[in-house]
């Protein structure tokens, strides 16, 4: 099956700093990557979409100039989270899409628990 | 956003079967019907999904309407790992975007 790999699995920060989370394909390329945020007990909510070698689109209320993300291979898409402040501790997950076909579906990693001091 | 509606939660006993409903009734001809899990503190885990007609894995089977607007997750035998929360999404695929509603909370009673 598909594999999704994040890293880290876990960060602690001080307000202010920067933090970046990798999210990986394993074993195949995607062709697209999504970002996900999830407070406690809440369902996931999408943050962003990203495709290999172009800027990503944003959902609506999710500023771009501080969850920078970057998809330069068809394995790899990192989130950096700037000037992070303690409201943006929350679970983050990626997933990823091969659009083989029209039926694929999406993988998920296991997410990226940032607490922000 | 196509939507759908599933119950808060439901409990089942380990080792019995346990089905879980989904309500789609305003699904378009080209949305797939999509089942994903989430175990605590993990990413969502793909089951199972279909279009039209029934479809069985090794994780479970998926029993569609044949008006297509409602849709049955049935897990055979019901273990501990899972209880988890399910979500049941209309999806077209590829790089389009799963949006994912409250889902419903499975208990598995031992």
């Amino acid at each position: 099956g598909a594999v999704v790999s994040q890293h880290p699995s876990r960060v602690i920060c001080k307000s202010g700093t920067s933090v970046k989370i990798e999210c990986r394909s394993l074993d195949f390329q995607a062709t697209t990557m999504f970002w996900y945020r999830q407070f406690p007990k809440q369902s996931l909510m999408l943050m962003a979409t990203s495709n290999e070698g172009s800027k990503a689109t944003y959902e609506q209320g999710v500023e771009k100039d501080k969850f920078l993300i970057n998809h330069a291979s068809l394995t790899l898409s990192t989130l950096t989270v700037t000037s992070a402040h303690p409201e943006d501790s929350s679970f983050y997950i990626c997933s990823a899409s091969a659009k083989r076909t029209s039926t694929d579906t999406q993988y998920f990693g296991p997410g990226t628990r940032l607490t922000v001091l | 956003d196509a939507k759908t509606t599933q119950p808060n939660s439901m409990e089942s006993n380990e080792e019995e079967p346990v089905h879980l409903p989904c309500n789609h009734s305003t699904i378009s001809g080209t949305d797939y019907i999509h089942w994903y899990r989430q175990l605590p503190s993990q990413g969502p885990e793909y089951v199972i999904h279909g279009l039209t007609s029934n479809v069985n894995n090794r994780m479970a089977s998926l029993a569609i309407a044949e008006d297509r607007k409602s849709s049955t997750l049935i897990l055979h035998r019901a273990t501990l790992r899972d209880a988890a929360v399910y979500y049941c999404i209309l999806y077209q695929g590829g790089s389009e975007k799963l949006v994912f509603g409250k889902g419903m909370k499975l208990t598995v009673n031992p």
